[in-house]
């Protein structure tokens, strides 16, 4: 089936620093969504891309739909304490299919 | 609105016992999904449904069974509980396609263990 490979699967960084993660697929896809999940929580919803190439903001986070439609990366900047969680990517192969395939996660840890 | 509910939150099982998962949404979504959590491998699709009286299986379907009889309730049953079962359980829900509405929102999830 289809699979999408998420990477760093760890990253350790200093509080005020910028974090960049990263989701690869064999296949197209033609929705990314990338969802964080905090302990003993669902995920929740950080930002859906919709149409190749766009580069979409919410707050300090940033995530682009790449061209190929088979990556997308998301970026942190000026991480907080309260960025520490686990980051999915998700990709819809139809527009609004029930199918989301999701990557293995990015667990990110702040040092203060 | 509460959202997505899950319960129960936490739940230990012996191999072969039968239990059911309950999940509720109050948004009016007509899709709903089961996901399994497992370390190191994401979130992984058992069943959707995409409206009361419709289901259809996901990626690892076996084991489980579901059924839709209502928009808001979709229930997760396992008949003989195996410890490969083990595993966090997350319910899902979201409009329609073509809404503009369509991402899907996550419940608190359930853990279960299954000795």
């Amino acid at each position: 089936g289809q699979q999408l490979n998420q990477s760093p699967q760890s990253m350790f960084i200093q509080e005020g620093e910028d974090v960049s993660m990263n989701c690869t697929s064999s296949s197209i896809f033609n929705t990314w969504l990338w969802y964080k999940q905090d302990p003993g929580e669902g995920p929740v919803l950080l930002i859906a891309l919709y149409k190749a190439g766009e580069l979409t903001s919410n707050g300090r986070l940033t995530a682009q739909f790449g061209i190929t439609r088979k990556d997308s990366f998301l970026n942190i900047s000026a991480s907080i304490p309260s960025d520490v969680g686990i980051y999915f990517c998700a990709g819809q192969a139809l527009r609004g299919a029930q199918k989301l395939v999701f990557g293995q996660g990015t667990r990110l840890t702040i040092n203060p | 609105n509460a959202g997505v509910t899950q319960t129960p939150k936490f739940q230990v099982l012996k191999t072969g016992q039968s239990m059911t998962l309950q999940c509720a949404q109050d948004m009016n979504h007509e899709y709903m999904s089961w996901y399994r959590q497992d370390p190191g491998m994401g979130l992984r699709l058992i069943h959707y449904s995409v409206g009361a009286g419709i289901t259809d299986q996901g990626e690892v379907p076996n084991g489980y069974n579901v059924s839709r009889s209502t928009t808001e309730d979709f229930p997760l049953r396992l008949l003989s509980a195996a410890p490969s079962q083990t595993s966090v359980y997350f319910c899902a829900s979201s409009y329609s396609p073509g809404t503009g509405l369509d991402t899907q929102y996550f419940g608190p999830g359930t853990r279960l263990t299954v000795l």
